[in-house]
């Protein structure tokens, strides 16, 4: 089944504890990307990957940082949560062919809650 | 720079009536549109898309008609469900964007019984 799996789903912590968001996909996609929802602001990008080793700066970048090493997995690193980080984050795939038609398909969201 | 802007929720209607969410863009050129849905609990799903002026998406019973004029994009559905509970995102993705979709704040539609 093509999919977009993100672990842990849900995720309390406390400020400064470095942690990791995993995202991975099985279709091969070039492009992933992570979005964080917040209420009435909807779905925001924080970064975005083209390719294996290419990632790039979203619209929410500051706080946050990714890697891409292989095309299947994409992170999301916190380094030191703060409260403000509070939120539910997604990640998304889909190809990069260029075309405006091209689908995005979205895990299931991970809830942090950063106290 | 891109952005979308949607009807305030909560949007409560009966079964089997009518539905429509408003949504306008602002963007250059000639993005797409989309309408994503998102079941509690659940990550975003596309529900249905349109990439040029005119054209009509439509999947489950929804449509949305892309209106360059108006540079609208409002989603309709005739007669809803309990089922479609649910938030609905309007998206689009502009020529210069990549593969970044710029996403409005979401309404959430509730349906009584």
């Amino acid at each position: 089944e093509a999919q977009v799996t993100q672990n842990p789903r849900y995720l309390i912590t406390v400020t400064g504890k470095k942690l990791t968001v995993t995202c991975s996909q099985n279709m091969n996609h070039e492009y992933m990307s992570w979005y964080r929802q917040d209420p009435g602001l909807g779905l925001r990008q924080i970064y975005y990957s083209m390719n294996v080793e290419v990632t790039d700066k979203g619209d929410v970048p500051e706080g946050y940082k990714v890697s891409r090493k292989e095309k299947r997995n994409f992170p999301l690193i916190l380094e030191s949560p703060s409260p403000n980080q509070t939120s539910l984050y997604f990640c998304a795939s889909s190809w990069a062919s260029g075309s405006l038609t091209d689908t995005q398909y979205f895990g299931p969201g991970t809830r942090l809650t950063v106290l | 720079g891109d952005s979308v802007t949607q009807m305030e929720g909560p949007v409560t209607l009966s079964e089997e009536a009518f539905l429509t969410i408003n949504c306008t863009y602002t963007a250059t050129g000639y993005p797409s549109l989309f309408w994503y849905v998102q079941y509690p609990g659940e990550g975003l799903q596309l529900l249905l898309k349109a990439t040029k002026a005119d054209d009509k998406g439509s999947n489950k019973g929804f449509e949305a008609t892309y209106r360059k004029e108006t540079t609208s994009f409002h989603l309709e559905k005739g007669s809803v469900q309990v089922s479609d509970s649910a938030v609905y995102f309007c998206a689009l993705r502009g020529n210069n964007a990549g593969n970044m979709l710029t996403f409005g704040g979401g309404t959430r539609l509730m349906v009584k019984p």
